[in-house]
């Protein structure tokens, strides 16, 4: 399975835009990269995926390099309900199709007023 | 629209206690299901998955089974719990096929 690396913690001003960093160098052609995050003692949200192009939703933007070792998660207007631990994900096939999900510690996001 | 529940919400249990968590899955059919495991501190960790009724693929030997007796539901049970297993529960489904999964609220278990 892929492996992602992201830093421990970061911490974004209140409305400024908040950049999280994954490192995902062992990435395969055909893994897509997801991004989910878990507010303390909440199941985790679903924010976003992408296998090349960037991706932009209601939430954030995802911006994958071109070789694909690595992306960014852009919270564009950062709120204090953005403080959590965010995952960045590479998906890899199960047995029948089903998707296993492999998480890492994550990023904590502290988001100060 | 979809939504996933679980119960119980919390739980606390003697150590030698079996164990039954339940997730259901409401507005969907045939769906992919999954039972994840977060210990204190740490990140998720995938237990069991379900492509069908009756089809279950464990991916950590443990002392917890899965089984899928509806198409929709999913439950977690242990016939003799242990303090390690402790932690907290989440369910998650997904279209079948290779596609996002969504979690549940979970159910946090101590082990005492």
């Amino acid at each position: 399975d892929a492996k992602t690396t992201q830093p421990t913690s970061m911490d974004c001003a209140e409305g400024r835009a908040a950049n999280l960093p994954c490192n995902h160098s062992t990435i395969s052609g055909n893994e897509y990269v997801y991004w989910y995050r878990q507010i303390h003692s909440q199941g985790p949200q679903y924010i976003i995926h992408g296998l090349k192009n960037n991706e932009t939703n209601e939430m954030a933007s995802l911006i994958i390099t071109e070789d694909r070792k690595s992306s960014t998660l852009i919270l564009p207007h950062a709120t204090l309900r953005d403080t959590a631990v965010y995952y960045c994900i590479v998906r890899v096939a199960g047995i029948q199709g089903a998707q296993k999900l492999v998480f890492g510690q994550g990023t904590r996001l502290t988001i100060n007023p | 629209s979809q939504t996933i529940h679980q119960w119980p919400a919390t739980l606390v249990q003697p150590v030698g206690s079996p164990l039954s968590l339940e997730c259901t899955v409401e507005g969907t059919s045939n769906p992919n299901l999954y039972w994840y495991r977060q210990a204190a501190g740490r990140g998720l960790q995938l237990l069991f998955y379900s492509v069908g009724i009756g089809q279950i693929s464990s991916e950590v030997p443990q002392n917890l089974s899965a089984s899928r007796p509806q198409d929709r539901q999913f439950i977690l049970s242990s016939k003799k719990l242990l303090l390690s297993d402790s932690g907290f529960y989440l369910c998650a489904w997904s279209r079948s096929g290779p596609d996002t999964q969504y979690f549940g609220p979970g159910t946090r278990l101590t082990v005492l």
